[in-house]
């Protein structure tokens, strides 16, 4: 049972233009989503954030928007530029009121910016 | 210097055999996660430590057992491995709530 779901397992886009990446989820008890980026042979790192009390996150070219009534959000690159080149993963917490809590992940999109 | 590191990176075995990867973390953190990142390259998470107290342990068979000898270290033990359990391991770290940051990974192939 998925609960993060990212649908396109790959995006190709040229250099200079707009990436959007998006994900779904199931969960309504996620309240804390994030994007991770992960070269080959590397471990994911972390990209940007967003809180379930936002829309909207911007970070430089990075910018992550929430849509909690469709369970949606989706990330955009702009200008993509080709070290963009990745897998991007979508993940989300829930708030479970205390402990250690960890991510679920989504599948993953890889993205190719293309010259 | 690496914040969150994890050896070996690669390791290949033969099945039944007992193996151990380990992981340390420079970020003062309190908690330690291990994910695995199988064939189908979800990543689902395995262990969670916060304080040497096992938070999360996500179905995972018994045969895989972590080890947190302080709060900077949690060590995964893998008994009797099997061909299944072929997969990327990692290593991660945060403070509770708060950004979760990764190893490198430690790719483990069972033959």
């Amino acid at each position: 049972d998925q609960q993060v779901k990212q649908n396109s397992p790959s995006l190709s886009v040229q250099e200079g233009r707009i990436s959007i990446l998006n994900c779904d989820y199931t969960n309504s008890m996620f309240d804390y989503f994030l994007w991770y980026k992960k070269y080959p042979a590397e471990g994911p790192t972390f990209l940007i954030s967003i809180s379930s009390i936002k829309d909207k996150n911007e970070d430089g070219r990075f910018t992550v928007f929430l849509n909690k009534s469709a369970k949606h959000l989706s990330l955009h690159i702009v200008p993509s530029q080709p070290g963009d080149s990745a897998v991007y993963f979508c993940a989300a917490r829930e708030r479970s009121g205390g402990g250690a809590d960890g991510l679920t992940f989504g599948k993953g999109t890889h993205l190719i910016i293309q010259p | 210097d690496t914040a969150v590191s994890q050896t070996p990176k690669y390791l290949v075995t033969q099945m039944g055999n007992d193996k151990s990867i380990k992981c340390e973390q420079n970020l003062g953190h309190d908690t330690m996660y291990w994910y695995k990142q199988d064939s189908k390259k979800f990543l689902k998470i395995m262990f969670s430590y916060n304080n040497k107290e096992l938070i999360i342990n996500e179905t995972v068979p018994n045969r895989f057992s972590p080890k947190s000898p302080d709060k900077a270290h949690l060590n995964l033990h893998i008994n009797s491995l099997e061909l299944g359990d072929s997969a990327v391991y990692f290593c991660a770290s945060s403070h509770p709530g708060n950004t979760i940051y990764f190893g490198e990974g430690s790719w483990l192939t069972v033959v």
